[in-house]
């Protein structure tokens, strides 16, 4: 397994600003991934963060909107950018560790856009 | 296209019941199935997952059943408890190892 840590674990922005999430995996991961999740509901995928290369981004999210970075095997930050109420959300990460056969989440983002 | 079709959305369960969650999937390329726990204010937690090569996991009071010809598995939890309320995801592993999550079951256990 690993142990993810996501800064902040929640904020309020206010409409226009931008907000960069970030995400902490204790141990090397082959993969990692960012998702959103509106209250109630499931998890949508927004992209897959490659280490050293562009991410790839799920249909209907674009990176001017959501740029990701990945410098190393266990850091990684998503922008929301020029946010909106709709970008309301919780943002999570998650990673996919070595000899595993699938993901481990972060504890989340809770975002709140006014 | 939603992929993964999970029911109930709601369940509630008296103490020392078992809960039951199905999920229906349509992509045959889908390679792992895990299921995942959510307590409220929590991320997702890993609870229990199978191989489609397999047709039952049981890890304590959970079992995984898994249908290959009828592209459906289910989540038992045997003997619930109160703690066990919480919200379950079923997900399938496709291609780049991305999880396609079912809508996902809201559990209530009663005392």
């Amino acid at each position: 397994s690993a142990v993810i840590s996501q800064k902040p674990s929640r904020d309020i922005c206010q409409r226009g600003t931008s907000l960069t999430i970030q995400c902490q995996v204790d141990s090397q991961v082959t993969m990692m991934f960012w998702y959103r999740q509106q209250p109630g509901q499931s998890l949508t995928l927004i992209a897959t963060a490659n280490q050293g290369s562009e991410a790839t981004y799920e249909s209907g999210f674009v990176i001017d909107k959501f740029p990701i970075s990945r410098p190393n095997l266990t850091f990684s930050t998503l922008t929301v950018s020029n946010m909106s109420p709709e970008d309301s959300s919780i943002y999570l990460c998650s990673a996919f560790p070595l000899n595993s056969e699938t993901q481990y989440f972060g504890p989340g983002t809770r975002l709140l856009v006014l | 296209q939603q992929q993964v079709k999970q029911s109930p959305q709601s369940l509630i369960v008296q103490k020392g019941g078992i809960s039951i969650i199905n999920c229906a999937y349509e992509n045959t390329a889908f390679d792992y199935f895990p299921w995942y726990q959510q307590f409220p204010g929590k991320g997702p937690a890993l609870l229990i997952a199978i191989r489609p090569d397999v047709s039952e996991k049981k890890e304590g009071r959970f079992t995984i059943s898994f249908n290959k010809s009828a592209k459906q598995f289910s989540l038992h939890i045997m003997d619930s408890q109160p703690g066990d309320s919480a919200t379950y995801f079923c997900a399938a592993r496709g291609s780049g190892s991305r999880l396609t999550f079912g809508e996902g079951t809201q559990l209530t256990v009663n005392p």
